[in-house]
C-alpha cells in the first residue's frame, strides 16, 4: 500500500490550460501539504491543510487553488498554466501535535509547453 | 526560510562513514533538528530527528552539539544507494508543521 499517492505522475500540457493533481494519504494523518520543486531543485512549501482547513499559504499565485474534501485528500488545481509552473509537485502528510516526520508522495512532474 | 547552512556537496567512499554537517546557529530552545534525503527525483524521505540528545536509528545517527548550534548526520557504512541530497531542517513542533527545506548537501558515494 502506498502511503501518500499522487496522480498523475507526469502531466504535459499547453500554456493557458487548467489542470489538477490529486493526492491521497492512507496514514490517518490530519495535515497535508503541497511542495513545489523547480528546475534548480529548491523544494518550497506552497500550502498546508490541517483537518481540511488551510493553515499555510505561502506566496503562491491565486491561480493555484488547493482543495481538501476530507482529511485524506488534498488536491491542487492550477488555472491558466504558465511556463514557470513547470516543476515537480510533491504532496506530503504528517500528524499535527507529533514531532514526527513528513511522508512524501513520489511527485507529479508538470511540464507546460 | 531555511535556518540552516550545509555544504553544497560531499563525496564519500563506499563502506566508509559519511559525516554530513549542518550549522543552525540561531536555533531556538524548542526547535528540533530534522534530516531528510531525496534520492534522484523521488519524494524526500525522513531519516532522523532530535532535540538535544544524540539519536540513532536503523538508518543513521544524529549528533547534536551541546550548544545545539550544529549537528552531524552520520551514515555509518555508506552504500551507493545513499547517494542523494541530504536536507537539514530546524522546526518547532506543532506550529502548523512547516518544514522549510534549504539547498541541502549533495552526497555522492563513490565505489
Amino acid at each position: 500500500d502506498t502511503a501518500v499517492s499522487q496522480t498523475p505522475k507526469y502531466l504535459v500540457t499547453q500554456m493557458g490550460n487548467d489542470k489538477s493533481i490529486k493526492c491521497e494519504q492512507n496514514l490517518g494523518h490530519d495535515t497535508m501539504y503541497w511542495y513545489k520543486q523547480d528546475s534548480k531543485k529548491f523544494l518550497k512549501i506552497m500550502f498546508s491543510y490541517n483537518n481540511k482547513e488551510l493553515i499555510i499559504n505561502e506566496t503562491v499565485p491565486n491561480r493555484f487553488s488547493p482543495k481538501s474534501p476530507d482529511k485524506a485528500h488534498l488536491n491542487l488545481h492550477i488555472n491558466s498554466l504558465e511556463l514557470g509552473d513547470s516543476a515537480v509537485y510533491f504532496c506530503a502528510s504528517s500528524l499535527r501535535g507529533y514531532t514526527g516526520e513528513l511522508f512524501f508522495g513520489e511527485g507529479s512532474r508538470l511540464t507546460v509547453l | 526560510d531555511a535556518k540552516t547552512t550545509q555544504p553544497p556537496s560531499m563525496d564519500c567512499a563506499e563502506g566508509r562513514a559519511a559525516n554530513l554537517p549542518c550549522n543552525h546557529s540561531t536555533i531556538s530552545g524548542n526547535e528540533y533538528v530534522y534530516w531528510y534525503r531525496q534520492i534522484h527525483s523521488q519524494g524526500p524521505q525522513y531519516i532522523i530527528h532530535g532535540l538535544k540528545n544524540n539519536e540513532t536509528n536503523e538508518m543513521a545517527s544524529l549528533i547534536i552539539t551541546e550548544d545545539r548550534k550544529s549537528s552531524t548526520l552520520i551514515l555509518p557504512h555508506a552504500t551507493l544507494r545513499d547517494t542523494a541530497v541530504y536536507y537539514c531542517i530546524v522546526r518547532v513542533a506543532d506550529t502548523g508543521n512547516q518544514f522549510y527545506f534549504g539547498t541541502g548537501t549533495s552526497l555522492t558515494v563513490i565505489p
